[in-house]
């Protein structure tokens, strides 16, 4: 159980579009859901966090207007990367908490994001 | 803040050895951590969680031990085997849902 994917695995785009990436939790709904981002060799630096039907709560530095993150069920979170740079090339990783009273949170398998 | 390291810390073991795992972490008012597993392009993995109000907590294979007084945290691994290779993250939550992550340690087992 508390299985949570993500769509797609990798993608490759040119500098100047935009990508989104999905997160969805197959198995439990999830009231909250957490973006966050790793540079090759570091550590995961949390982006926003996401209650369904709310707007996303960023962290210090990141673009909210840049990193568009919809929560629109309580199944399914996505990240829009907006006029994508070299340097917004990471890997993107979600996870999702079961309940409100639950500590725990399940990540899904991550997108790795190249920007060319 | 970023972490600013771009070299692990690496911990090399012999197959079989036990494995210490070291994280000193930052807000005294933390109350629950999480010892994750990150294999290469992989999400991570939970492994063990202690809550602040114990100072160990055993699972199979791994043992976690909460010393607040100093603000660290261990992960040790018994009979360390091949597939324990992996990056290793320690986390804490404080008086949010907010996991704030270590800057990891690359553990490396050999025959």
């Amino acid at each position: 159980g508390a299985v949570v994917s993500q769509h797609p695995s990798w993608v490759i785009c040119k500098s100047g579009t935009s990508v989104k990436i999905e997160c969805r939790s197959l198995d439990f709904q999830a009231t909250t859901m957490f973006w966050y981002r790793q540079f090759p060799k570091q550590s995961l630096m949390l982006m926003a966090t996401s209650n369904e039907g709310s707007k996303a709560t960023y962290e210090q530095g990141v673009e909210k207007d840049k990193f568009l993150i919809n929560h629109a069920s309580l199944t399914l979170s996505t990240l829009t990367v907006t006029s994508a740079h070299p340097e917004d090339s990471s890997f993107y990783i979600c996870s999702a908490k079961t309940q409100v009273t639950s500590y725990e949170q399940y990540f899904g398998p991550g997108t790795r994001l190249t920007v060319t | 803040g970023e972490s600013v390291g771009l070299h692990l810390p690496t911990l090399s073991v012999q197959e079989g050895d036990n494995s210490i795992i070291n994280c000193a972490y930052s807000n005294s008012a933390s109350d629950y951590f999480i010892w994750y597993k990150q294999e290469s392009g992989k999400g991570p993995q939970f492994i063990i969680d202690i809550r602040s109000n114990m100072d160990k907590r055993q699972g199979q294979r791994v043992t976690v031990l909460l010393n607040k007084t100093v603000k660290h945290l261990s992960l040790q691994i018994a009979a360390t085997q091949p597939g324990d290779s992996a990056v290793y993250f320690c986390a804490e939550k404080g008086d949010t849902d907010k996991l704030i992550f270590g800057t990891g340690t690359r553990l490396q087992v050999f025959p």
